[in-house]
């Protein structure tokens, strides 16, 4: 089945610091990449949608700026938290959309990130 | 922004019982996925109903689809203590390409 792997799978940084979380479809092209934010007995957040060679689309009040997403190849997304604060600790979730199989989107296992 | 909604928020019962989830929504929707998500764990893909559908079985999941009133249930039968998770359900809106989730439904299973 369809893979999709995080990197890492939980940081600690600190305040003022970047983090940068990948996403990478293991063995299927992904066109569109999905960036989710979960906190705790919540649910999942869309952020942004990403699009390979183009520039990521953010759902309203997610600063561009602050979540910066690169989407440079078919197999690969990253999100980077810039100047974190403690308010960005969250689940972080990526999801892949297959490219051969327009309705079938696959998760990753998530990333903790936790801003001290 | 979530456009789905579901009920209970929670739910608690004992095992062997039937626990039966509900998930509301305001948009068309090509199809609605059920997922599944241990704590502080990723998301489990449990069962995908497109909107032609009215009804889906898998194993001790049934789900239902009613696009008249935009809703959709989930029931598991026989629980069994390690289907304690939270449930979600998400639509893939036919505006868009992208999943909109529900607020998810706590479930507890008690041996």
């Amino acid at each position: 089945g369809a893979v999709v792997s995080q990197h890492p799978s939980w940081v600690i940084c600190k305040s003022g610091t970047s983090v940068k979380i990948e996403c990478r479809s293991l063995d299927f092209q992904a066109t569109t990449m999905f960036w989710y934010r979960q906190f705790p007995k919540q649910s999942l957040m869309l952020m942004a949608t990403s699009n390979e060679g183009s520039k990521a689309t953010y759902e309203q009040g997610v600063e561009k700026d602050k979540f910066l997403i690169n989407h440079a190849s078919l197999t690969l997304s990253t999100l980077t938290v810039t100047s974190a604060h403690p308010e960005d600790s969250s689940f972080y979730i990526c999801s892949a959309r297959d490219r051969g199989r327009t309705n079938e989107q696959y998760f990753g296992p998530g990333t903790r990130l936790t801003v001290t | 922004s979530q456009q789905g909604e579901e009920d209970p928020q929670a739910l608690s019962i004992q095992e062997g019982e039937n626990a039966t989830m509900n998930c509301s929504y305001k948009t068309s929707i090509n199809n609605l996925q059920w997922y599944r998500q241990n704590s502080g764990r990723g998301l489990v893909h449990l069962i995908l109903i497109r909107s032609n559908e009215r009804e889906k079985h898998s194993g001790r999941l049934r789900v239902t689809l009613d696009t008249s009133k935009k809703s959709s249930s989930l029931l598991i039968t026989a629980s069994r203590a390690a289907d304690t998770a939270s449930y979600f359900c998400a639509t893939d809106e036919t505006s868009g390409s992208r999943l909109t989730f529900g607020e998810g439904t706590q479930l507890t299973v008690n041996p």
